[in-house]
């Protein structure tokens, strides 16, 4: 039973255009959202987070946004470079017990130059 | 300032044998969390720890796997007379607390068993 779901498995864009990832959740009791960032052979890189207080964060050329009523959050990367190719996990934590965070199974992004 | 280290990087395993995984959080971090990775999975959550303390075992299989994190030294995931399907990448997080903070994660462990 998959709480967050990517899915996409993989998405391929052009250098300079934007990146949107995709991310559905089905657990109410989620009320804080990350972005992982892998590349192979690394450990996952925390890019962004946003609480459920929030429909939008940004950090320079990352932003996420969150819909809490259709259970959804994306991260827009724009413009996309060819460094950001890598796997991309998003990931959610709540209260009711537990703040340990539950991934989806990840999309892989590739940014052709 | 170091990150999260994980050792060995690679790790192959006979089946029966034991495997041993171990995890040096940043400097400061005090919470560490362990995390399976099988391939085209996402990352499963299997234990979080604190000095001494055992805090969530709730990810972690009932038997042959136990973790640990002393009041000196690493934190350890220890397999017990591994089977081919605990091969998987396994990666250590730490953060300085434990609620609304990202986590920090080591490079991982990959374990294969033949």
């Amino acid at each position: 039973d998959q709480q967050v779901k990517q899915n996409s498995p993989s998405l391929s864009v052009q250098e300079g255009r934007i990146s949107i990832l995709n991310c559905d959740y089905t657990n109410s009791m989620f009320d804080y959202f990350l972005w992982y960032k892998k590349y192979p052979a690394e450990g996952p890189t925390f890019l962004i987070s946003i609480s459920s207080i929030k429909d939008k964060n940004e950090d320079g050329r990352f932003t996420v946004f969150l819909n809490k009523s259709a259970k959804h959050l994306s991260l827009h990367i724009v413009p996309s470079q060819p460094g950001d190719s890598a796997v991309y996990f998003c990931a959610a934590s709540g209260t009711g017990g537990s703040y340990i965070p539950t991934f989806g199974r990840g999309t892989s992004l590739i940014v052709h130059p | 300032n170091a990150g999260v280290m994980q050792n060995p990087r690679h790790l192959v395993r006979r089946r029966g044998q034991e495997a041993r995984l171990r995890c040096s959080p940043m400097k400061g971090h005090s919470h560490v969390y362990w995390y399976r990775q099988l391939p085209e999975e996402g990352l499963k959550f299997m234990v979080y720890l604190q000095k001494e303390n055992i805090i969530d075992e709730s990810g972690m299989p009932k038997e042959r796997f136990s973790a640990e994190f002393p009041k000196e030294g690493p934190s350890i995931l220890r397999i017990q007379q591994v089977v081919r399907g605990d091969s998987a990448a396994y990666f250590c997080a730490s953060s300085p607390g434990h609620k609304r903070v990202e986590q920090y994660f080591g490079p991982g462990t990959r374990l294969t068993v033949t």
